[in-house]
């Protein structure tokens, strides 16, 4: 399985709205409802944002949400803040109990 | 409190196996609907999904990796092993262990643990 397509990086000042976008194919992305959303700043580990394309964990702010269409599903941050920096990381299932990450974009907050 | 640690060699040899483990605690491997992932991620480079044990003892690998990939798991001990054969410097990264619940959200990875850094050098 190729990886998912992010942009490398993407960037916004303080309050505003920012979408990355992740591109598969018609067997993950475009697939499954499965499409996952991670947070992973500098020498940490990966924290979990959205799941099944769309779906909020608890405690996970309601500044992140996520949409899909088609073969390209997006997370949109809104409100950004200074702590937002760091890098993303789209996921999908890709049958039977595969997955595949996106290449990761690295948000900057100017 | 869930929580899940790695650990293993820090540095290993070229064409040697690597042992990973993965000891986690406040679940259990033989709770339906459970399990857990290993996720390598070279310095400055994305993630790469490796391989999935399920509660089921159902096993799961990357299919770019599958030959040299073996995932295992002690429920009495609370731990998920996996070991790659044939190692190379090109697989020199941070290994990370997670867990994944169909409960909380199905066929995402929940909880990570803090990775464990292993480079491949003679």
């Amino acid at each position: 399985q190729s990886a998912l397509t992010q942009p490398a990086s993407v960037s916004g000042s303080p309050g505003q709205s920012i979408t990355i976008s992740c591109t598969g194919t018609s067997s993950d992305v475009g697939r499954y409802d499965l499409v996952s959303w991670y947070q992973q700043h500098p020498g940490k580990a990966p924290k979990l944002l959205i799941y099944e394309d769309t779906k909020r964990p608890s405690g996970v702010s309601n500044r992140f949400s996520g949409s899909k269409s088609g073969k390209t599903a997006s997370l949109t941050i809104s409100g950004l803040q200074a702590e937002d920096e760091a890098n993303y990381y789209c996921c999908s299932h890709a049958g039977n109990n595969v997955y595949v990450f996106g290449i990761g974009t690295d948000v900057t907050v100017l | 409190q869930v929580t899940l640690r790695e650990s293993g060699p820090a540095l290993v040899k070229p064409t040697q196996t690597l042992t990973l483990t993965c000891t986690f605690s406040g679940f259990s491997l033989t709770t339906t609907g459970l399990s857990v992932s290993w996720v390598r991620q070279p310095p400055g480079e994305a993630l790469e999904w490796l391989a999935l044990i399920d509660w089921d003892d159902d096993k799961f690998y990357s299919t770019s990796l599958e030959s040299r990939l073996t995932i295992s798991k002690d429920t009495s001990k609370n731990q998920v092993v996996l070991s790659m054969t044939n190692m190379d410097p090109v697989d020199t990264a941070t290994y990370f262990c997670a867990r994944m619940s169909e409960y909380n959200s199905p066929d995402a990875f929940d909880l990570w643990g803090q990775g464990t850094m292993v480079t491949v050098s003679s």
